[in-house]
Order: C-alpha cells, then structure tokens, then sequence
C-alpha cells in the first residue's frame, strides 16, 4: 500500500461546481497535513495546510480525519483557473525529524467553461 | 528572495555520461530535499538534507544516484552513469524546519532526457 493515496482523476466539472478530493494516509504517526497545487509543467506551492479542527481558506475547506487517516479537500463555485494537479501531501514523523514530507500521485482537476 | 533557484534548467544526455544537477535553496532554510517526478510514480522523495547532513536517502534508487551538500546554500545530486529511466524532472525544495507545519518551496525543476 502505498503511503500517500489519491484518485488520480481527472474531475472534469463545469464552472461554478463544487468539487472534492479524497486522500488516504498510511502512516498513523503521520504529524502535519498539506494540500499543494501543481499547474502543468510547473513546481508545486502550497495551497493550504490542513488542521485537526477543518480549515477554511476562501473557496477552499480541508478536512483530516486522524481516526480514518483521510484528508479531504472541498473547492466550491469552482473557476477556471483552478485547473491543476491536487497534491496530497504527509509529514512523515521519522526518527524526529519533521522535513520527511510524502506527496501523494495528486488528483487532477479540469475545469470547463 | 529569489526562492529556490535550480540548474540546468533542461539537461539532455546520452545514455552512460554523468549528470548534475544543482540547487540553490532558500537562505535560512534548514532542510533540503530532492524529489524525482515522473508520470508514472509521481513526485518522490529522493534524499533529504537537515543543516547540510543527510537523513534519509532511502529513495535514491541505487548507486549511480549520489547527493551532497557542502554547505547551506548548495546542493548537487550526481547521476553516473545516466539511464533512459532516470529521464523525469527533477526537483529541489527547501523547508524551515521549525513550526508543526514546514512549508516546502520548490524550485523550478530540472527537466531531464536521457536518450
């Protein structure tokens, strides 16, 4: 199994819809959670972190589940330009060490006009 | 800051020569981490560097892949020699490891055919 999993899609929505990823984790001490977004042919950036209690950033809700080891991102009225690679992303708690971050196959999002 | 700066940018090679590839990461940044993308497997840890030591190099697939890092604003990883299969883009990130929640910064990535 795989430590980091996704669908890898492709979601291809209409403009305005909501729209949703999965990810599951298999590492139970797993310590901070992360989604990046990565455009094609681009390097991945950060899109949010993910707390224990849900966050919410504009359009954009991520949820963790610790007891389930799932991660969830939800990216409502949906535009155009959100057109890109979901990636799920795991620091790995290994020895100590907290930079170990895992990153999952990422899900990819179309959005059509 | 400039962020995270990488070269070459685009590296072709013939199969059996030696590659590196080059990174700059973020100043004041602790932690380094090379990563490795293909659309098969994705993006996957290769090495990880915490104040210039390596941690884990688990991912680096096998002895023609070598990483070092002489001091906190360089970074090199060797491919020697060179395979069709190491073709992928490679990519360098650099994390302030303090905090519970260590963002990454990616460089631009080093886009490499081996051929």
């Amino acid at each position: 199994r795989k430590e980091v999993e996704q669908d890898p899609g492709p979601f291809n929505v209409p403009e305005g819809a909501t729209v949703a990823f999965n990810c599951t984790y298999s590492n139970s001490a797993s310590q901070s959670f992360f989604w990046y977004r990565q455009d094609c042919r681009k390097e991945p950036k950060l899109l949010m972190s993910v707390y224990s209690s849900g966050n919410e950033d504009g359009r954009f809700t991520a949820q963790l589940n610790r007891a389930s080891q799932y991660i969830s991102l939800l990216i409502r009225d949906s535009k155009l330009s959100d057109s890109a690679t979901y990636l799920c992303v795991v620091n790995r708690r290994g020895g100590g060490s907290q930079g170990n971050l895992i990153f999952g196959k990422g899900t990819k999002l179309s959005v059509k006009p | 800051d400039a962020g995270v700066i990488q070269s070459p940018r685009h590296e072709v090679t013939e199969m059996g020569q030696e590659v590196t590839l080059r990174c700059k990461p973020i100043s004041g940044h602790d932690y380094l981490f090379w990563y490795r993308q293909t659309m098969m497997r994705g993006l996957e840890l290769l090495i990880y560097f915490n104040n210039n030591v390596p941690i884990d190099d688990s991912g680096m697939p096998e002895d023609r892949f070598s990483a070092k890092m002489p001091n906190a604003s360089f970074s090199t990883l060797k491919i020697q020699p060179s395979e069709p299969r190491d073709s992928a883009v490679y990519f360098c990130a650099s994390s302030l490891g303090t905090g519970l929640r260590p963002e990454a910064f990616f460089g631009q990535g080093t886009r490499l055919t081996v051929v």
